[in-house]
């Protein structure tokens, strides 16, 4: 099987713009979560999807979007970068809930000048 | 909201020494999961513990899991140079998503 993908790899960007990153699970897998690693904060989450549907989502401001598609793809969005938005953005998917593991992706090194 | 703590943040042994991870949640967690994050990589699923008391083991890890469903702890018997990375646990409790650990950082002194 391969495993949970994610692009880009890196992304270099200025201040105001906006960027999406995609993630595609591991094929089966429904759920997609995706966290945002900073050495000061660790990982901390984002949103959960499931079948489309927004399960949870974390304590992040509005400017921080997703979505999931039918074919369980997701992407999320972040609106007017901040400097503070550099950070290894990551996505994982698992089967179902709450009693599996997670796959993680090699994530999106997101940079904002 | 739900927290996890973990200590220590850093942890520097040498090969051979044994280490030990702690992970201590705000609320009582319906199960916690352990995972590996090689420097450079991405986390690595390791375990997950769902009973009061549970205890597992892999090879020379043990993984445990506390009476209250509130603690755990992974010990690496006899460590090795592979064993280098960053250790993470994660809890969830009820229908919250998976918090994590800020993680210990492991190195090993050859």
């Amino acid at each position: 099987k391969a495993g949970v993908t994610q692009t880009p790899r890196y992304l270099i960007k200025t201040r105001g713009q906006q960027v999406t990153l995609s993630c595609s699970p591991i094929s089966g897998h429904r759920s997609v979560s995706w966290y945002q690693q900073t050495p000061g904060q660790g990982l901390q989450f984002l949103f959960e999807y499931f079948s489309e549907t927004q399960r949870n989502k974390g304590n992040f401001p509005g400017r921080f979007s997703g979505r999931q598609f039918s074919n369980s793809r997701s992407e999320m969005n972040v609106s007017t970068l901040e400097l503070g938005d550099s950070a290894l953005y990551l996505c994982a998917s698992r089967e179902g809930g709450q009693n599996y593991g997670y796959t993680f992706g090699s994530g999106t090194r997101l940079t904002v000048v | 909201g739900q927290q996890v703590m973990q200590i220590p943040q850093y942890q520097h042994v040498q090969e051979g020494e044994d280490f030990t991870t702690y992970c201590n949640s705000s609320t009582t967690l319906s199960n916690i999961q352990w995972y590996k994050q090689r420097p450079g990589g991405h986390p690595v699923f390791l375990i997950q513990l769902v009973k009061s008391g549970e205890v597992k083991k892999q090879k020379r890890l043990t993984f445990q899991f506390g009476e209250a469903k509130k603690n755990s702890s992974l010990h690496i018997t006899a460590t090795q140079t592979t064993d280098v990375g960053t250790y993470f646990c994660a809890g969830a409790g009820g229908n919250t998503p998976l918090v994590f650990g800020k993680g210990t950082r492991l190195s090993v002194i050859a």
